[in-house]
């Protein structure tokens, strides 16, 4: 099983559908989780953090489920301005002062009007 | 505005060079990286520092070198050992070490003439 795996997509939805992303991890010993955006030939940008109870932030939802390691990402009401890759990003802690954090390689998601 | 300078944002290099490449934060962050990505691919770790007068290999550090003598910056050189250089490489930088999100500059896009 890869560290960090996405559904490549690409994903083309209508403006107002909702869609779900989902990234599946490895390693139990994942503490912390991100959702990034990366528009085409730009940096990454944070989305969200995702947190063990579910997080909210106006339409975009972020989901964490540690026993069967996966995070989900549900944007509702898309926007064509919603177009870009969403990178899944996995915080692992393997003793001391190690943490390494791996990029999943994206789910491209593209809004038609 | 606070945030992470990359410079340039395009860099040519011939064979046998060797090139540098700038990055410079204002966000007083102790944690800087430095990652490459490569089309299809997710970022990799090319080298990371915790704090300054401290630097640490990434996954991928073979061909690169850095050094951090300075909190705001953290210079990757692109050195002629490394010989599939045509990348995108981003610079980020977080608060502290240990899980922290990070924050990224908008990349240099290096290719060999």
């Amino acid at each position: 099983r890869k560290e960090v795996e996405q559904d490549p997509g690409p994903f083309n939805v209508p403006e107002g559908a909702t869609v779900a992303f989902n990234c599946t991890y490895s390693n139990s010993a994942s503490q912390s989780f991100f959702w990034y955006r990366q528009d085409c030939r730009k940096e990454p940008k944070l989305l969200m953090s995702v947190y063990s109870s579910g997080n909210e932030d106006g339409r975009f939802t972020a989901q964490l489920n540690r026993a069967s390691q996966y995070i989900s990402l549900l944007i509702r009401d898309s926007k064509l301005s919603d177009s870009a890759t969403y990178l899944c990003v996995v915080n692992k802690h393997s003793g001391g002062s190690n943490y390494k954090l791996t990029f999943g390689k994206g789910t491209l998601l593209t809004v038609n009007p | 505005d606070g945030g992470i300078t990359q410079s340039p944002k395009y860099l040519f290099r011939k064979e046998g060079q060797n090139v540098t490449l700038s990055c410079e934060q204002n966000l007083n962050h102790d944690a800087m990286y430095w990652y490459r990505q490569d089309p299809g691919q997710g970022l990799r770790l090319i080298y990371y520092s915790q704090i300054v007068n401290d630097f640490q290999k990434g996954d991928i550090a073979e061909g690169y070198s850095v050094s951090r003598e300075k909190k705001e910056s953290f210079p990757l050189t692109v050195t002629s050992a490394q010989k599939n250089p045509t990348a995108f490489y981003l610079c980020a930088s977080s608060i502290g070490w240990g899980g922290q999100p990070q924050h990224f500059g908008d990349g240099t896009r290096l290719s060999i003439l």
